[in-house]
This record gives C-alpha cells, sequence and structure tokens, in this order.
C-alpha cells in the first residue's frame, strides 16, 4: 500500500522556469491538497481538491495552478519559478467529500529550490 | 478561517520527563481536534485525535485533552524517549460552510529529547 506518492523528490530550477509537481493517491479518497512548508510559518494550504474535478484555492495560491487529472492524482504546477518559491511541498489526500474528522494521508514531501 | 496557535515553538525536555503541548483555536465550531508528528526529513502523520464530545484521550504514551469552552487543545507525551524528538502540529478542523474545507495547521512545536 504506497498511500500518498510524490515526484520528484528533489528540484533545482532556475527562476522564470517551469515545472509540474506530481501526486497520486491509492486510497480511493475523494480530498486531495497541496501544503507548502517554510521555517517558522508551518504548513500553509496552496490548493485543494474536495472531489474530482473541483478545485478551490487555499492560503498563498499565487504563483500555483492545480489540476485534479482524477480521482488518483492532483498535480501541482509553478508558471514561471521565483525564489519566493522554495520551499518543501506536500501533497495530502482525506477521506470524504467534507473533511469532518478524517485523518490526513501525507506524501513524503519535494524539496523545491529555486536559484 | 480559522486563527490557530501552538505554544510553545521549541521544547527541551530531559529523557524521562513529561511534555505538554497547547494548541489554541478561534472557531467555536470546530470539533475535530489532532495532532501531527512529522519526523525529519518526511510528512506529517496523524498520532491522536480526539471530537468535540471527549474531554481526554490516551493512548500509551500520549494523550490529548479538550477544552472546548476555553477553545484549547493539548499534547501531552509522558516517559519521552528519544525517538519523540520531531515537530508536532495542532490541526483543528474548521469549515466555511460555503462548500470549502481544509484544516488550519499551528506553525509546530520542535520538541527535543536531551538524553
Amino acid at each position: 500500500n504506497a498511500g500518498v506518492t510524490q515526484t520528484p523528490k528533489f528540484q533545482v530550477l532556475k527562476t522564470g522556469q517551469s515545472m509540474t509537481l506530481q501526486c497520486a493517491q491509492d486510497m480511493n479518497h475523494n480530498s486531495m491538497y497541496w501544503y507548502r512548508q517554510d521555517p517558522g510559518m508551518g504548513l500553509r494550504l496552496i490548493y485543494y481538491s474536495a472531489s474530482e474535478g473541483t478545485t478551490d484555492k487555499g492560503e498563498v495560491p499565487n504563483g500555483y495552478n492545480v489540476s485534479r487529472l482524477n480521482k488518483r492524482e492532483f498535480s501541482l504546477r509553478l508558471e514561471s519559478a521565483a525564489p519566493s518559491q522554495t520551499s518543501v511541498y506536500f501533497c495530502a489526500s482525506v477521506r470524504g467529500d467534507r473533511l469532518s474528522g478524517n485523518t490526513i494521508y501525507f506524501g513524503e514531501g519535494s524539496w523545491l529550490t529555486v536559484v | 478561517g480559522e486563527n490557530v496557535e501552538q505554544h510553545p515553538s521549541t521544547l527541551s525536555v530531559q529523557e524521562g520527563d513529561s511534555a505538554v503541548i497547547k494548541c489554541t483555536y478561534s472557531d467555536s465550531a470546530s470539533n475535530y481536534f489532532p495532532w501531527y508528528k512529522q519526523e525529519l526529513g518526511k510528512g506529517p502523520q496523524l498520532i491522536i485525535d480526539i471530537r468535540s464530545n471527549v474531554g481526554e484521550k490516551k493512548d500509551q504514551r500520549i494523550a490529548v485533552t479538550l477544552n472546548k469552552t476555553a477553545k484549547h487543545f493539548s499534547l501531552h507525551i509522558t516517559e519521552t524517549q528519544p525517538e519523540d524528538s520531531a515537530v508536532y502540529f495542532c490541526a483543528p478542523e474548521w469549515y466555511s460552510g460555503g462548500g470549502a474545507d481544509g484544516l488550519t495547521f499551528g506553525k509546530g512545536t520542535h520538541l527535543i529529547i536531551q538524553p
């Protein structure tokens, strides 16, 4: 049981380059999330998808786009990377259409550096 | 959204002593209160949670207590061991009522167990 799988694990980008972080879950969860984690800032929600075909902005969506490709996959795209997007990114999934006390399952993280 | 504060930001205790981390929240409608543990280089994992109809829950050396009136809940770790060293996050559930939902995480507490 793989749970939540993120790729790539590490990436270095030049300012202005684009890239997509991939995420897949095999638990048949409806909801999926993308967070970024920065020192002293905790986990901040970038975008989420409550169900297949829907996406919504979280706390810090600027500079990002997302695609809920199907129930399993939720990708995060940086169209024009900036040094401020240097961070650790976590994908997560949750059972149910509404987050009603269900456990969040996190991926292992993607370390992104923008130079 | 939810305003979440977690204290302390860093906690250092001697091995074998107890540790307590407190989380305060703002949304009185919150009814689910989990704690996540994040080990170095990994994603957060749920370690214990509590619902609003319960005041305390224990699981071996860890416990969570809830005070809904005061809007805070705490993580208690007894007989601390080196493997308890990690960052701990609280994440009280909020629901906006408009079809959007998610979790707001505290900024985390770095627990250091001194040998």
